[in-house]
């Protein structure tokens, strides 16, 4: 079963853009992670955000995380044809002993 | 060198037939893990190693089993392999408190 749904399931926007995904889950967690997955690739840490955060940056990604409404988002500021990829949350669920619960993906598509 | 390798990238093998994955890693993490990838869907774990001599099922072990040879390697194998299996497999690594997954590249599997 699937702990985190992202959503959309697709975006398309122009580069230079900013693009938002957003991952809702169903049980308390420890973290909420975001990775991102290139076509056919191994997928790539980019953050972690504990339960106890509130928001969080690193370069261009912006990630919130609300308990109250058990979802998260991910905000890809100035995006660029590179960031084009599929985009992942994966929860670490209270007393799970650190397995992570992956999201079905968020296909995020940045046009030149 | 990739921290996280993975052997064979892909792979063709006949319904029936014995097949093993084999992974290996040069992070020094001592949690290791087996997740497949469904097309449209994220990843689902198989089976998780915390060191050398624990061994735990995940959410969909059946039809798989592991070895935790060394702390860097980890094999899985399809018993008798069947179409349904078909699918991407990746091997993972984590540090003691399970924060960031490192993915290897993937294994293609198709089963004929």
């Amino acid at each position: 079963s699937q702990q985190g749904e992202e959503d959309p399931q697709a975006l398309s926007i122009q580069e230079g853009e900013n693009a938002t995904m957003n991952c809702s889950y169903k049980t308390s967690i420890n973290n909420l992670q975001w990775y991102r997955q290139n076509s056919g690739r191994g997928l790539v840490h980019l953050i972690l955000i504990r339960s106890n955060e509130r928001e969080k940056h690193s370069g261009r990604l912006r990630v919130t995380l609300d308990t109250s409404k058990k979802s998260s988002s991910l905000l890809i500021t100035a995006s660029r044809a590179a960031d084009t990829a599929s985009y992942f949350c994966a929860t670490d669920l209270s007393g799970s002993a650190r397995q992570l619960t992956f999201g079905s993906g968020t296909q995020l598509t940045v046009l030149p | 060198d990739a921290d996280v390798t993975q052997t064979p990238r892909n792979r063709i093998t006949k319904t029936g037939k014995r097949i093993m994955l084999e992974c290996s890693q040069t992070k020094g993490h001592d949690r290791m893990y087996w997740y497949r990838q469904d097309p449209g869907l994220g990843l689902r774990l198989i089976y998780y190693s915390f060191d050398v001599k624990d061994i735990n099922k995940g959410e969909i072990s059946d039809g798989y089993s592991v070895s935790r040879q060394a702390q860097a390697k980890f094999s899985l194998s399809l018993e008798s392999a069947i179409p349904n299996q078909t699918a991407l497999y990746f091997c993972a690594t984590s540090d003691f408190d399970g924060a960031g997954q490192y993915f290897g590249p993937g294994t293609r599997l198709t089963v004929t």
